[in-house]
């Protein structure tokens, strides 16, 4: 049971240049998040879906697109890659019942030159 | 979700009990209070949850105070691998607006040898 998987886990971008993270869950959960972490700092919420085809924004959504075409899947799309862009971004998943702990993944660590 | 106030750092013996303090003076009555923590390199990971009763499963314990208004994460015996970013994070189960937990700077736990 593999859980929550992200790829790629490295990935170095100039300004401007686009890409596509992969978010794969294998538990049937409803509920995904994207969050970035930016060093020193707590996890902050960049979009989440509460369902296949549903996407919402979180805390910092600006410079992200999403998408949820599947169940398993949870996709981040940089369009134009910028500096401030440069963090390290996880990917979670629960179930429909709001009182169960969210499971992450292992990260994705971009740097965007 | 309200916010929750936790020391920047904290250290420990291996072998010795720890107790990791929250302060969360602004906790409503429908806010559960979850613990998690992140080893290095890794994605954050569920540790405990509770409502106003003591908690205790197979990696710690959660004290509640009786007013609720602080909590203590107890691990029982550290070991090396314990060293980690402690999160402490309150929770509401109902109603709407953006979903997914909001993380502060956390606790980070030094082990010593």
């Amino acid at each position: 049971n593999a859980g929550v998987t992200q790829t790629p886990k490295f990935r170095v971008l100039k300004t401007g240049q686009s890409m596509t993270l992969l978010c794969a869950q294998d538990m049937n959960h409803e509920y995904m998040y994207w969050y970035r972490q930016d060093p020193g700092m707590g996890l902050r919420l960049i979009h989440y879906s509460v369902g296949e085809g549903t996407t919402a924004k979180g805390e910092v959504p600006d410079g992200y697109n999403v998408s949820r075409l599947k169940k398993q899947n949870f996709l981040l799309g940089l369009e134009s890659a910028a500096p401030s862009q440069t963090s390290v971004y996880f990917c979670a998943s629960r179930p429909g019942d709001r009182s169960t702990p969210l499971h992450f993944g292992n990260g994705t660590r971009l740097t965007v030159t | 979700d309200a916010k929750t106030t936790q020391p920047n750092s904290m250290e420990s013996n291996e072998e010795e009990p720890v107790h990791l303090p929250c302060n969360h003076s602004t906790i409503s009555g429908t806010d559960y209070i979850h613990w998690y923590r992140q080893l290095p390199s890794q994605g954050p990971e569920y540790v405990i949850h509770g409502l106003t009763s003591n908690v205790n499963n197979r990696m710690a314990s959660l004290a509640i105070a009786e007013d609720r208004k602080s909590s203590t994460l107890i691990l029982h015996r550290a070991t090396l691998r314990d060293a980690a970013v402690y999160y402490c994070i309150l929770r509401m189960y109902s109603g709407g607006g953006a979903d997914g937990l909001t993380f502060g700077k956390g606790t980070h736990l030094i082990i010593q040898p």
